[in-house]
């Protein structure tokens, strides 16, 4: 079976400072992950997808992930936050014909 | 640009009332998901179907079904709404297997 555990249910950040989203699953077979955003009022966007050929994966608005097999991590980052990125934010597992959403994050970015 | 339509954004029922949310894709999309999204559980897979005539349970399936008579159109229904199905529905489809996913806008379905 398959699961997804997004290790902080709200990240609060600084405007023009790191963002950090923890992101571990668990799956029998190599899986395909993907985060997805939900900004507020508007549908869940792609950000990245991760395909097995590189471990760092770069998405839209600056963001990247790292897939760790080692670690069953699949954290997402961005260097520097912007007010835009105020957001909910899902990780998402994809195996056996089924996509397994995690509870989601709620990112804060402060002026 | 790639559009999945889900035909209501509210909609309030009694609790008892059999309810109908449509979704309609227009990319030819073989696959076709039902989300419902809770705050704090993340979205949960209630059915899918990744051909016409073809459906099969999500997590959550109890008290649910479907219907998809034609490839860009899949229905959830609710056979006898209970206030415990209050949420947000959310319909996306893909392309192949494991390929990103379209999401409709969501329909917030309140059972009073």
């Amino acid at each position: 079976a398959q699961s997804v555990t997004q290790l902080d249910s709200h990240v609060s950040v600084s405007e023009g400072t790191p963002v950090l989203l923890r992101c571990n699953y668990s799956s029998s077979y190599s899986p395909s992950l993907f985060w997805y955003v939900q900004h507020p009022n508007k549908g869940l966007q792609l950000l990245l997808k991760y395909t097995s050929a590189a471990t760092l994966v770069k998405g839209i608005n600056g963001f990247e992930a790292e897939f760790k097999k080692s670690e069953t991590s699949f954290h997402l980052t961005k260097p520097s936050a912007h007010m835009s990125d105020a957001a909910e934010y899902f990780c998402v597992v994809f195996s056996w014909g089924k996509f397994q959403f995690g509870a989601g994050t709620q990112v804060v970015v402060t002026p | 640009d790639v559009k999945v339509t889900q035909s209501s954004r509210y909609l309030v029922k009694r609790t008892g009332e059999k309810v109908f949310l449509e979704c309609v894709q227009d990319m030819d999309h073989e696959n076709m998901f039902w989300y419902r999204q809770d705050p704090g559980l993340g979205l949960r897979l209630i059915y899918f179907s990744y051909d016409v005539k073809m459906k099969e349970k999500g997590d959550i399936p109890e008290g649910y079904s479907v219907s998809r008579e034609k490839k860009e159109r899949f229905s959830l229904i609710l056979e006898s709404a209970s206030t415990n199905q209050t949420s947000m529905y959310l319909c996306a489809s893909s392309l192949d297997w494991d390929e990103k996913l379209f999401f409709g806008s969501g329909t917030q379905l309140s059972v009073l």
